[in-house]
């Protein structure tokens, strides 16, 4: 079955501890994307890559870390956990930019207190 | 950090009505526009890519159309169900980047 998974679905943190939210697709997919979600402000893209060991900021990647050293993994790495990074995280991926669809991982509820 | 507004923010409408809801963002500078449809506790489904100026996409009863003149688009559900509740995001990808920016999206629901 095509699709993106995360890991873990649910993690609550303390302040400091580093933790990793893996995402992984099995479709072969070139683009991967990073996003959180947060009550008002919609979907923010945190990090994407267009292809292996490509990488690039979205708009708030402050705090994150990504890398992407084989085509179907995409880990987010939060080195330093802050309260400000509880949020609802996605990994999403997609064939190219555009005209393709993105396929959403099921999501990441990170509390951190 | 490119603007891209969706109207209305939320939506109630009664089951068997027709409803439509509309996407703004930068006239300048169009790479595509993404259509998403986000049911509650469920993870963000593709409906529509669209990439043209003058495009309109159709999926079952729902239909969008695509003005990037003049920086909008439009979603169309006919003959809302109780199973078209769910909230609709539209995200745009401008030339400059690779980037993908959404907006808050529209929560419709649907009254049996």
């Amino acid at each position: 079955e095509a699709q993106v998974t995360q890991n873990p679905r649910y993690l609550i943190t303390v302040t400091g501890k580093k933790l990793t939210v893996t995402c992984s697709q099995n479709m072969n997919h070139e683009y991967m994307s990073w996003y959180r979600q947060d009550p008002g402000l919609g979907l923010r893209q945190i990090y994407y890559s267009m292809n292996v060991e490509v990488t690039d900021k979205g708009d708030v990647p402050e705090g994150y870390k990504v890398s992407r050293k084989e085509k179907r993994n995409f880990p987010l790495i939060l080195e330093s956990p802050s309260p400000n990074q509880t949020s609802l995280y996605f990994c999403a991926s997609s064939l190219g930019l555009s005209p393709y669809e993105q396929y959403f991982g099921p999501g990441t509820r990170l509390t951190v207190t | 950090i490119l603007n891209v507004e969706q109207s209305p923010q939320s939506l109630h409408v009664q089951e068997g009505d027709s409803t439509n809801f509309t996407c703004s963002f930068p006239s300048s500078n169009f790479y595509a526009l993404h259509w998403y449809r986000w049911e509650t506790a469920k993870s963000p489904e593709a409906l529509f890519v669209m990439t043209l100026n003058g495009d309109e996409k159709k999926k079952g009863r729902i239909s969008a159309t695509l003005n990037t003149k003049e920086g909008y688009s439009y979603l169309y559900i006919k003959g809302s169900q109780p199973e078209d509740s769910a909230t609709y995001l539209c995200a745009f990808i401008g030339s400059a980047g690779n980037q993908f920016y959404f907006g808050t999206g529209t929560s419709l629901t649907v009254i049996p």
